[in-house]
């Protein structure tokens, strides 16, 4: 069974603290990774996406992935009360876009 | 502007009729799938689409019904054979039918059946 686990959290941060948010999966053949911001009721943004290993930073966001180890994660830095959702970690195991795998997501919340 | 529109963003029905929801995208992606998503439950794939009149079953098939007739059309159909219908739908497109290409996500539709 192939599996992405998330910590359903909730993660609470202070503002303008970095919070960290982690993703291990199962298949050691995943070769795309994604995270997805989705806001309460509305649907999922993308944030980043990551195809190797090491860090990728857009903007307050550093997306990091270590293949032998098998997870990624994603660093919000300056959070801010609008970071306030649940991300969501997706994984690609190779192919078609039938194999990509969802977590069920990281609930964080930043207080003011 | 370019995006995905799904309709309607609510809807209501009784147990034992199908319902259909709309997903149109603008975007010319060649693929288009269907998602569920129950609360504290990640995304579950319902079909997936990755050209015209093709398409392909995902993890929770079973109940429902897809077709692909434009390049910009995917419509789902939830029939009375879905056990447990009641829950938000989400439609995604992709450029490329490659793994690499991230998925951008329609508005969604939340699904009650009563």
């Amino acid at each position: 069974q192939k599996e992405v686990e998330q910590n359903s959290g909730p993660l609470s941060v202070p503002e303008g603290a970095i919070a960290s948010l982690n993703c291990t999966y199962s298949d050691r053949g995943s070769q795309s990774f994604f995270w997805y911001r989705q806001y309460s009721g509305k649907s999922p943004e993308l944030i980043m996406s990551i195809y190797s290993n090491g860090d990728k930073e857009d903007g307050r966001f550093t997306a990091q992935l270590n293949k032998a180890s098998q997870y990624v994660s994603l660093l919000i830095r300056d959070s801010q009360p609008s970071d306030s959702a649940t991300y969501l970690c997706a994984v690609n195991l190779g192919g078609s876009q039938g194999n990509l795998i969802f977590g069920k997501g990281t609930k964080l919340s930043v207080k003011p | 502007d370019g995006g995905i529109t799904q309709s309607p963003k609510y809807l209501f029905r009784k147990e034992g009729q199908n319902v259909t929801l709309s997903c149109e995208q603008n975007l010319n992606h060649d693929a288009m799938y269907w998602y569920r998503q129950d609360p504290g439950q990640g995304l579950r794939l319902i079909y997936y689409s990755q050209i015209v009149n093709d398409f392909q079953k995902g993890d929770i098939a079973e109940g429902y019904s897809v077709s692909r007739e434009k390049k910009e059309s995917f419509p789902l159909t939830v029939t009375s054979a879905q056990k447990n219908p009641t829950a938000f739908y989400l439609c995604a497109s992709s450029a490329r039918v490659s793994g690499n290409s991230p998925l951008h996500f329609g508005n969604g539709t939340r699904l009650t059946v009563t």
